[in-house]
């Protein structure tokens, strides 16, 4: 069945950058791009941007253009998200989403906490 | 941008109820739209997409009607597992999500 496994929670400080992954199976990984969504405590939901694994390209949100970076890799059909100059409004759970038009499948979620 | 708005930000009902929730898009999205539900700790799960299709596995209690701006989500016989956060998501033009209902016992 279709997959997708988020790593571990990260806790990083003011300023640093941190690097999640979302690990696909059960599906052609090709085929279907990845977006990446976030949820700060108590809050809704928040579209970040996608890639496509076929190619790599990718569209930002524009709240994070400049600071955001998803890449993927297809041997192991795994993206990834990078953040960087993290601030404590970066708190928040991070979702992966596999895009079939909608999301059809989630991640379990990475929760990033920044904190000095 | 598109902006969806849901409402109301909560609803208080009692098990067996029927509810309805309401999102609005700032422009249309089409049929363009999905609902999910996610209950604390957990990532959402897919209800509906096309606006009115239940996703696999989606009790028939759930249904989702609309197009273009005016959207609801309806479920006949509030079950006690169907208490939880739901939101509406367009996927018409970027995508962007509503703030979501929570949807309570009385």
């Amino acid at each position: 069945q279709v997959q997708l496994v988020q790593s571990g929670a990260e806790v990083k400080k003011p300023g640093a950058s941190v690097k999640f992954s979302c690990k696909t199976s059960g599906y052609t990984f090709t085929k279907y791009y990845i977006h990446w969504v976030r949820q700060a405590p108590g809050q809704g939901l928040e579209w970040m941007g996608l890639i496509n694994p076929s190619g790599g390209g990718t569209t930002y949100a524009q709240n994070f253009q400049g600071r955001v970076t998803m890449t993927r890799d297809t041997s192991t059909s795994t993206v990834y998200m990078e953040l960087s100059s993290l601030t404590s409004e970066d708190t928040a759970m991070y979702y992966c989403a596999k895009d079939d038009g909608w999301y059809d499948c989630w991640g379990q979620g990475t929760l990033v906490t920044v904190s000095s | 941008e598109i902006v969806m708005t849901q409402s109301p930000a909560t609803l208080s009902v009692f098990p067996g109820e029927r509810v309805t929730l309401s999102c609005r898009a700032s422009r249309s999205v089409s049929s363009n739209l999905a609902w999910y539900q996610q209950k604390p700790g957990q990532a959402p799960r897919l209800l509906i997409s096309d606006a009115s299709t239940r996703a696999p596995g989606i009790p028939a209690r759930f249904s989702g009607s609309g197009s273009g701006t005016e959207f609801t989500l309806t479920i006949s016989g509030l079950q006690s597992e169907d208490f939880a956060v739901y939101y509406c998501h367009q996927y018409n033009l970027l995508w962007t999500f509503g703030q979501g209902t929570k949807v309570e016992i009385k």
